[in-house]
C-alpha cells in the first residue's frame, strides 16, 4: 500500500512562472511531511516541512500547503528557477518508527 | 566535509559477487539509515543503527543482507552474491538523534550499485 502518492512523474515549467508539485496520502495520522530535492547523482536534501497542525508553510520561493480533508499537499515554487530542475520527493514519517515513506518523485525541468 | 560519506560513488559487480557499501555519518551523529531506490521508484527503508547495535531492519531483505555500524569506522551495507535485482542506488543517511524530525535527515550521495 502506497502510503504517500505522487501522481505525476514530470514537469516542465516556464522560468519565472510558478511551478507546482503535488502529493496526496492516506494515513491521517502522519504528524508532518517533508519535501526533498534530489538532484542527478546526488542523494536528497531536505527543502521544507509542515506540521499536520498548520495548513501553510513559507520558506523564501518555497512554500508547502496542507489540506487535510483532502489529504493532499502541494509544493509551491515561485518564480521557477533553472536551478529548480531536479526530483522532488515527498515524505512523511511513519508513526512510531524511525522511517519516512518517501513519494516515487516528479522530475521538474525549469526551461529558461 | 561535515556530510555524510558514501563510497564508492559507484560499484558494478558480477552476479554472485559480494558488494561492501561503506558510509560515514556526520560528525557527532551517531544515528545511521540506510535506503534504497530502485530504478524509477522512491526511496524505501531498508535499516536504522545506532553505534554497534541494529535497531530497526524490517526494510531489509531476509537474506543475502546485511549491516553493521561498528563502534569505530562507518557503517557497512553488505550485500552478498548479488543478482541483477540488486542494482540500485543506495543511500545512507545520519542523524543526531533517534527517529524522525521535521528536519529530515541529512543524506550522502549514494553509491549507486550495477550488477551485470
Amino acid at each position: 500500500d502506497q502510503q504517500v502518492k505522487q501522481n505525476s512523474p514530470s514537469l516542465s515549467v516556464q522560468e519565472g512562472r510558478i511551478s507546482i508539485l503535488n502529493c496526496d496520502y492516506t494515513n491521517s495520522m502522519f504528524d508532518y511531511f517533508l519535501w526533498y530535492k534530489k538532484y542527478p547523482a546526488e542523494g536528497p536534501t531536505f527543502l521544507i516541512s509542515i506540521s499536520s497542525i498548520k495548513d501553510k508553510n513559507e520558506d523564501g520561493r518555497f512554500t508547502v500547503f496542507l489540506n487535510k480533508s483532502a489529504k493532499h499537499l502541494s509544493l509551491h515554487i515561485v518564480p521557477s528557477q533553472p536551478g529548480d530542475s531536479a526530483v522532488y520527493f515527498c515524505a512523511a514519517p511513519e508513526a512510531g518508527t524511525y522511517k519516512y515513506i518517501f513519494g516515487t518523485g516528479t522530475r521538474l525541468k525549469v526551461l529558461a | 566535509n561535515a556530510g555524510v560519506m558514501q563510497n564508492p560513488r559507484h560499484l558494478v559487480r558480477r552476479r554472485g559477487q559480494e558488494a561492501r557499501l561503506r558510509c560515514s555519518p556526520v560528525k557527532g551523529h551517531s544515528h545511521v539509515y540506510w535506503y534504497r531506490q530502485l530504478p524509477e521508484e522512491g526511496l524505501k527503508f531498508m535499516v536504522y543503527l545506532q553505534k554497534e547495535n541494529i535497531i530497526d531492519e524490517s526494510g531489509m531483505p531476509k537474506e543475502r543482507f546485511s549491516a553493521e555500524f561498528p563502534k569505530e569506522g562507518p557503517s557497512i551495507l553488505r550485500i552478498q552474491q548479488v543478482v541483477r535485482g540488486d542494482s540500485a542506488a543506495y543511500f545512507c543517511a545520519s542523524s543526531p538523534q533517534a527517529g524522525a524530525s521535521n528536519y529530515g535527515y541529512t543524506f550522502g550521495s549514494g553509491t549507486r550499485l550495477t550488477v551485470v
